[in-house]
């Protein structure tokens, strides 16, 4: 069956630390795959996506993440976490024609001062 | 932010109620899609809609059905209402086709709580 796991479900950092939020997929071919990021009381906002080509992906607020065939993965990182990074981040995939996005559980993130 | 928008922000009823919610999508998008998003999970495929047809439903009773008028936007109904359906409902809008394809952007949601 397919599948998007997130195995952290809460991480804390510091302010200017450096962040990894891990992410497989469970799929038969190589999905389309997304990062999207929710604040309290809000919808979910498209950080970055992966569909095929260069497997290190940029997207917004500095974030970037790498797409890895062989390990199932693809994380997220941003070099320096800011307070406003606080928020739930969720991956999700979809594979070909098929839309469904099938999400993660998601990522609690708390940044400490 | 994005031009999807959906009404009511939140809703309360109560146990075997119907409600409607509704939503709009960004502009050029013919396809919409409803997840519904339980409290510490992550968001769970209800169906899509692609030019007023059903594209595609994921494991919902036949108690959540939709529409899609020919503007694109798009209603969800919810008969029946159990307590386990007090969630946030998120919709979301895409177009196969352009430089966008294949993105979802997604809406605010309507919080239902159902008593």
């Amino acid at each position: 069956a397919q599948s998007v796991t997130q195995p952290d479900i809460h991480i804390t950092v510091s302010e200017g630390a450096s962040l990894e939020l891990r992410c497989n997929y469970s799929y038969g071919a190589t999905p389309y795959l997304f990062w999207y990021v929710q604040s309290p009381g809000q919808g979910l906002q498209l950080l970055l996506k992966y569909f095929s080509g260069d497997t290190l992906v940029q997207g917004i607020k500095g974030f970037e993440a790498e797409f890895k065939r062989s390990q199932s993965s693809f994380n997220l990182r941003k070099p320096s976490v800011h307070w406003s990074d606080a928020a739930e981040y969720f991956c999700a995939a979809t594979a070909g024609n098929n839309r469904k996005l099938i999400w993660g559980l998601g990522t609690s993130l708390a940044v400490n001062p | 932010e994005t031009g999807v928008t959906q009404s009511p922000t939140h809703l309360i009823k109560t146990r075997g109620q119907q409600v409607t919610l509704r939503c709009s999508s960004q502009s050029g998008h013919n396809t919409v899609s409803w997840y519904q998003q339980a409290l510490g999970q992550g968001p769970q495929f209800i169906f899509q809609y692609y030019r007023e047809e059903e594209n595609g439903r994921g494991n919902f009773p036949p108690r959540f059905s939709g529409l899609q008028f020919p503007n694109y936007s798009s209603e969800l109904n919810v008969n029946a209402l159990e307590l386990d359906d007090s969630a946030l409902y998120l919709c979301a809008s895409s177009s196969p086709q352009g430089a966008t394809k294949n993105i979802q952007y997604f809406g605010a949601g309507t919080r239902l709580s159902v008593l």
